[in-house]
């Protein structure tokens, strides 16, 4: 158990329609990344959040969104989705703002159709 | 442009022997090396990691050996056990000024390990 905590587990949705996935990172964490992992792909780095600021951005749709709130977990929104969007969605959390081990949660499973 | 290569798909070795799982990286400014791996249906789990200044890290049963002339880096699995079977990625990330340590991550190999 990474400590960094995930919901929901899996999600079953229409295309155009809107989610939200939420993590709770580890305690004392101030990092949250999010990353994608679609059909044999590697993890994309989609957006990085240290202590409520947004740090980094890699190649996140202008239809994704995401914050940070004061108790430090993370929500990613994904809106107007498509077949496409359907992946397995990673939260990390570490210690820092920059370089050292992330630590994973156990992804949510998002399918459109 | 995949910055992080992991060109064996997929490895097979028998129980007790040892596992190499190799890396190749572009990146020169890459100065953190991580190694996950990954059980289905569940996240990545942090193995290892080595900074640009070492060559070797161990722990246990598993080295990470980096080779920055060559821009590679490998796993080492001894002895080898049929519960490390899973998919392991390799990961590098830039801590250099302005950058924030997201990871990227090479494409996976899927290790089996026979009893």
């Amino acid at each position: 158990d990474s400590g960094v905590t995930q919901t929901p587990k899996h999600l079953i949705t229409a295309t155009g329609q809107r989610v939200t996935l939420r993590c709770s990172p580890r305690s004392g964490d101030l990092s949250v990344y999010w990353y994608q992992q679609s059909l044999d792909q590697g993890l994309q780095f989609l957006i990085q959040y240290y202590n409520g600021e947004e740090r980094a951005k890699g190649n996140i749709l202008e239809r994704f969104s995401a914050q940070q709130f004061p108790d430090l977990h993370s929500e990613l929104n994904l809106s107007s989705l498509e077949l496409g969007d359907s992946a397995l969605y990673f939260c990390a959390s570490s210690g820092l703002g920059a370089g050292g081990e992330q630590y994973f949660g156990p992804g949510t499973r998002l399918t459109v159709t | 442009d995949q910055q992080v290569k992991q060109n064996s798909p997929s490895l097979s070795v028998q129980e007790g022997r040892i596992s190499i799982l190799n890396c190749d990286y572009t990146n020169s400014m890459f100065d953190y090396f991580l190694w996950y791996k990954k059980y289905p249906a569940e996240g990545p789990t942090f193995l290892i990691s080595i900074s640009s200044i070492k060559d070797k890290n161990e722990d246990g049963r598993f080295t990470v050996f980096l080779n920055k002339s060559a821009k590679h880096l490998s796993l080492h699995i001894v002895p080898s056990q049929p519960g490390d079977s899973a998919v392991y990625f390799c990961a590098a990330s830039d801590n250099h000024s302005g950058n924030t340590g997201k990871l990227i991550f090479g494409q996976g190999t899927t290790l089996q390990v026979k009893p």
